[in-house]
């Protein structure tokens, strides 16, 4: 079974400031995914970038990029120039590969505040 | 699309009654899962189906809780009867067939007293 572990509980951030979040997971397969999902108070998830896991450049989506460590089994979110939008929950997951037709396994999540 | 449309998107009820949750995912998706999220254990998946097919079930947490998806446009989890430790956050999520991405509904807020 897989595990995803994201071990910070919260964090803080000035806006304009660049912010990196942490996770780690576990598992035995060769082909999957990663995701990070957000979760405004509004209580929609939304994905934020995905990394599929044979590619070894990180993925990157406007102020939001990975740094995918295959090996170390680690994938963590940079934000930068962090808006007071970006305050949310952010959830990191995993897939499994080809055909995983899209079941997910979450993080615990991280509270992330932007301060003005 | 609307996207994923979940009803409703609060819900009190007393300790013991049936609660119905009820789930349209997105057309042309051919899987549907049902998510509960809680502060203690976070987002935990409950079920999903395929082609209306339940597939996986262990994560339903126990017999009081059953889904059902009579058609590719809807979907029901129904909690029989509540307890308070039943109070969460439920999502549901559909994917097409090769996805990788799920879409979400707005969740249902269940509250038990």
């Amino acid at each position: 079974a897989q595990t995803v572990t994201q071990s910070q509980p919260e964090m803080s951030v000035q806006e304009a400031e660049t912010v990196t979040l942490s996770c780690t997971y576990d598992t035995s397969e060769s082909n999957y995914y990663l995701f990070w999902y957000k979760q405004p108070p509004s209580r929609q998830m939304i994905l934020v970038i995905r990394q599929e896991a044979y590619k070894q450049q990180n993925a990157t989506e406007n102020r939001f990029s990975v740094n995918f460590q295959k090996a170390a089994k680690s994938f963590s979110l940079k934000i930068s120039d962090s808006q007071l939008g970006d305050t949310a929950m952010y959830f990191c997951a995993f897939m499994k590969g080809v055909g995983a037709n899209s079941k997910l396994t979450f993080g615990k999540g991280i509270t992330l505040s932007v301060r003005p | 699309d609307a996207g994923v449309i979940q009803s409703p998107r609060h819900e009190v009820t007393e300790m013991g009654q049936e609660v119905t949750l009820r789930c349209k995912p997105i057309s042309g998706h051919d899987y549907l899962f049902w998510y509960r999220q809680t502060m203690m254990r976070g987002l935990e998946l409950l079920i999903y189906f395929n082609n209306n097919v339940p597939i996986d079930d262990s994560g339903m947490p126990e017999d009081r809780f059953s889904a059902k998806m009579p058609n590719a446009s809807f979907s029901t989890l129904k909690i029989q009867p509540s307890e308070p430790r039943d109070s969460a956050v439920y999502f549901c999520a559909s994917g097409p067939t090769g996805g990788l991405e799920a879409f979400f509904g707005q969740g249902t807020r269940l509250t038990v007293v």
